[in-house]
């Protein structure tokens, strides 16, 4: 079965500092790879997902990700944080045989002006 | 992306009640859909997953009896949280998987805030 793991319970960054949220990944076969982002009493909002192609992913609001198979590991990056992208971020797996989707416990990002 | 709705947004209700959640694909057809649950500052946590025209598959520790779910269109799935305890307050979150293609994506739905008083 799948499984994900985000070790950061809270990421805090000052506002046009590059920020990182870490994620790694557990599956049996090939993965899909997702991020989202959750505002308060929000849904998912969907950010990026890896497929298959390119390791560097490039999704909404300037978001970035890179796929590192060696590592097992899908890192979510922004090169300049703006404090509204204070929010909860989520990385979510599935595997290529088409099961369900599984999250990690959820990392809150902090962007301080 | 493709749309997903939930109905009602926020819902309260006594304990001893029944809670229906209504989940609908907007503009595509979703042969499976899913239900998660969140708990403040928590991750989502499968409930179940149904396949339209068959019976859910709960995740381990999910009481079929308590919550219902019924898959009966290609656009349309419902949860019912039957006899709802104040501990069934949470947020409940559905999701779609569009039918066809190399790659089924899965949408989420805006999630249904229940509070049972």
């Amino acid at each position: 079965a799948q499984s994900v793991a985000q070790p950061e319970d809270q990421v805090n960054v000052a506002e046009g500092n590059p920020l990182t949220v870490k994620c790694t990944y557990s599956v049996s076969g090939n993965p899909y790879l997702f991020w989202y982002v959750q505002y308060p009493n929000r849904g998912l909002q969907f950010l990026l997902k890896y497929i298959t192609g390119d390791n560097l992913v490039k999704g909404s609001y300037g978001f970035e990700a890179e796929f590192n198979k060696s590592q097992t590991s899908f890192h979510l990056k922004k090169p300049s944080a703006l404090v509204s992208d204070s929010a909860l971020y989520f990385c979510a797996v599935r595997d290529s045989g088409n099961n369900d989707m599984r999250f990690g416990a959820g990392t809150r990002l902090t962007v301080k002006p | 992306g493709a749309v997903v709705s939930q109905h009602p947004s926020r819902v309260i209700c006594k304990s001893g009640t029944s809670v229906k959640i209504e989940c609908r694909s907007l503009d595509f057809q979703a042969t499976t859909m899913f239900w998660y649950r969140q708990f403040p500052k928590q991750s989502l946590m499968l409930m179940a997953t149904s396949n339209e025209g068959s019976k859910a598959t709960y995740e381990q520790g999910v009481e079929k009896d308590k919550f219902l779910i019924n898959h009966a269109s290609l656009t349309l799935s419902t949860l019912t949280v039957t006899s709802a305890h104040p501990e069934d307050s949470s947020f409940y979150i559905c999701s779609a998987r569009a039918s066809g293609g190399a790659y089924n994506e899965q949408f989420f739905g805006p999630g249904t805030r229940l509070t049972v008083l």
